[in-house]
């Protein structure tokens, strides 16, 4: 099945400083995904982003589907970013491309944010 | 988008004992799926629910572990039989209008077995 590495598995800053979270996959994926857990094990919908650039306040995301990888922006950190980032993928199947909502975890990021 | 709402959100239970997860969805969904997920580990999904029909189920989990249910488009539950404490765990519910979309979560079921 598809690998999913995520980097780096922790991740510990000030508040204030930047970060970028990594994620690799292994195959063609019809849907990508971040998350983030807090620490109640809510996973919270931060993007859904199969190829491309979006932002949402402090977060932006990036994918480049055709090199396998996508990265998560978090700027001017806060303690309440802490928690665990999670990428998930949906991947394609066959030669048709065929895809079935089911998402692949990769093993996530572990981000503390000291005050 | 959807809300998922599950229930409970925590138990603890006996060893040896059942217990049904319950998931509620506020619209109609093409998928829905249950996820474990174990202390300090990542997700693993566990199996899709297909409306009307018996669960697909991952390979290592069985339906006589894990029987679940899906009478409608909007609602599901998951049964987790014969508890052991290996089974302690966060379950949670996701569901999404059509592959290639956004999936949503609910916010989990922590069950702890002693």
């Amino acid at each position: 099945g598809i690998q999913v590495e995520q980097s780096p598995p922790d991740l510990i800053l000030q508040e204030g400083a930047n970060s970028t979270l990594r994620c690799n996959f292994s195959d063609s994926v019809n849907n990508l995904q971040w998350f983030h857990q807090n620490p109640w094990g809510q996973l919270i919908n931060l993007f859904y982003i199969p190829s491309g650039t979006k932002q949402n306040g402090r977060l932006s995301a990036t994918t480049v589907a055709t090199e396998r990888y996508s990265l998560l922006y978090i700027s001017s950190s806060q303690t309440t970013d802490s928690g665990v980032y999670f990428c998930a993928v949906d991947p394609l199947f066959g030669a048709g491309g065929t895809s079935y909502g089911k998402l692949t975890f990769g093993q996530g990021t572990i981000l503390t944010v000291h005050p | 988008s959807a809300v998922i709402s599950q229930k409970p959100s925590r138990d603890i239970c006996q060893r040896g004992t059942s217990l049904t997860i319950q998931c509620q969805v506020d619209s109609q969904v093409t998928m829905m799926f249950w996820y474990r997920q174990q202390p300090g580990q990542s997700l693993t999904l566990i199996a899709t629910a297909n409306q009307g029909s018996e669960a697909t189920y991952e390979s290592g989990f069985v339906i006589d572990k894990f029987p679940i249910s899906r009478p409608n488009l909007t609602f599901s539950t998951l049964t987790v039989s014969n508890m052991s404490p290996e089974d302690s765990s966060i379950y949670l519910c996701s569901a999404g209008k059509s592959s290639g979309n956004t999936i949503y979560f609910g916010e989990g079921s922590w069950l702890t077995v002693v």
